[in-house]
């Protein structure tokens, strides 16, 4: 089992769709928690971070986590063609594994209008 | 403030062959981890560095290595390349030691290896 799991989809949406992406997890070490979002053929970039358990809200993005269930969650409100890429959940524990992302596979998003 | 650069972006090589990548940090970054992303696995963790000392490593052969110099730029090296080499190598520098939030890695466009 990989220490991180994400349904690669694809996930087609059309433009002004509510957007759900998910991912689960089975180290409880972790500790802090990101969404990067990769666009074809780029390196991926930094969307949003959490550290603990919570939510947090960026503009039409909202991240949330829950460490009880090992669960992590992006909402994409009001999504835009723009928004069409793969996205990327990520995690880190502190201690050893610090500097030590650990990524899912990503999940493909089309945004059509 | 410059993000992460690497270079090349581009590199064509043969099997047998090596190779070595480089990576600028964000100024003021002092770690610098590499990762290899490929369709079939993903992004995979190779190594990570910080203050000229490898802290973490992951399950690579020995045959990719990597360093960090005094002013925190980096270069990983894979000799005896191998058609499975292929793909994108991808650096991220981040703060650390962690101060709050600020522990959130940045990557660079990456550098395309293409082995044949």
């Amino acid at each position: 089992q990989k220490e991180v799991e994400q349904d690669p989809g694809p996930l087609s949406v059309p433009e002004g769709a509510i957007v759900s992406l998910n991912c689960t997890y089975s180290n409880s070490a972790f500790q802090y928690f990101m969404w990067y979002r990769q666009y074809s053929r780029k390196g991926p970039e930094l969307l949003m971070y959490t550290y603990s358990s919570g939510n947090k809200e960026d503009g039409r993005f909202t991240a949330q986590v829950d460490k009880s269930s090992k669960y992590i969650s992006l909402f994409i409100r009001d999504s835009q063609p723009s928004d069409s890429a793969t996205y990327l959940c990520a995690m880190m524990g502190r201690g050893s594994t610090l500097g030590r992302l650990y990524f899912g596979r990503g999940t493909q998003l089309t945004v059509w209008p | 403030k410059a993000g992460v650069t690497q270079t090349p972006r581009y590199l064509i090589k043969t099997r047998g062959q090596q190779v070595t990548l480089s990576c600028s940090p964000i100024s003021g970054h002092r770690s610098v981890s590499w990762y290899q992303q490929t369709p079939g696995q993903g992004l995979q963790f190779l190594f990570e560095y910080f203050s000229e000392t490898q802290r973490n490593k992951g399950n690579f052969p020995g045959r990719f290595s990597g360093r960090q110099f005094s002013n925190s730029r980096s270069e990983m090296n894979v000799s005896t390349l191998e058609l499975g080499d292929s793909a994108l190598y991808l650096c991220a520098s981040s703060f650390t030691p962690p101060t709050s939030d600020q522990e959130t890695q940045y990557f660079g466009p990456g550098t395309r290896l293409l082995v044949l």
